[in-house]
């Protein structure tokens, strides 16, 4: 158990509806990231936020959009879904402002599934 | 751009040494991070390289050549339990960490 908790765990919507995920860094943890993991596919790095602040950002898409909240969990919100957006959503957190020289935990991630 | 290259599978016997190789091209390099990712589960942290060299830890090392732009991961005295996806991961200028797309290592019996 790495510490960070993601909910839900699977999540099924069909297109053009929008879905919010949901994430607990580990205590004492100020970063959150964001990764997207299709079909076989690597992690593709999303956004990060640091003590509340946006600190990255990645291969976003304008219908996706986050925010970490004063207690540090943090959202990440899929809009106008479309099939492709398909995938598994993890997220990370590590202790500083990067992943630079520490280790980032991973969730057990949320398994998206557009109909 | 940015990206990283490594290869998309590997297949190696139980208690043999496999080399995984990452090569990368990114701006503001500050080191290279290895996880390991079991079909279905998180990926977790192997090692990390910001120098040149090899880092050892237990049956896995790490190499790092920056003027090479390469790195390796060595899991040595393979066991069945090693099969799982290997990211190599870029640590970059802007505070961005990139993945390559990951090598699926097969052990065999």
């Amino acid at each position: 158990d790495s510490g960070v908790t993601q909910t839900p765990k699977h999540l099924i919507t069909a297109t053009g509806q929008r879905v919010t995920l949901r994430c607990s860094p580990r205590s004492g943890d100020l970063s959150v990231y964001w990764y997207q993991q299709s079909l076989d596919q690597g992690l593709q790095f999303l956004i990060q936020y640091y003590n509340g602040e946006e600190r990255a950002k990645g291969n976003i898409l304008e219908r996706f959009s986050a925010q970490q909240f004063p207690d540090l969990h943090s959202e990440l919100n899929l809009s106008s879904l479309e099939l492709g957006d398909s995938a598994l959503y993890f997220c990370a957190s590590s202790v500083g402002g990067t992943t630079v020289n520490t280790e980032a935990f991973f969730g057990q991630g949320t398994r998206l599934t557009v109909v | 751009g940015q990206s990283l290259e490594q290869p998309s599978e590997v297949t190696a016997v139980e208690g043999a040494i496999v080399q995984i190789n990452c090569t990368y091209q990114t701006s503001g390099f500050y080191g290279l991070s290895w996880y390991q990712q079991h079909d279905g589960g998180a990926p977790t942290f192997l090692s990390y390289n910001a120098l040149d060299g090899l880092e050892e830890t237990g049956r896995f090392s790490s190499f790092l050549s920056r003027s090479d732009s390469y790195g390796y991961l060595l899991l040595q005295e393979l066991q069945m339990k090693d099969s799982a996806s290997y990211f190599c991961a870029c640590h970059t200028g802007g505070f961005k960490t990139i993945f390559g797309a990951g090598t699926r290592l097969f052990v065999k019996a």
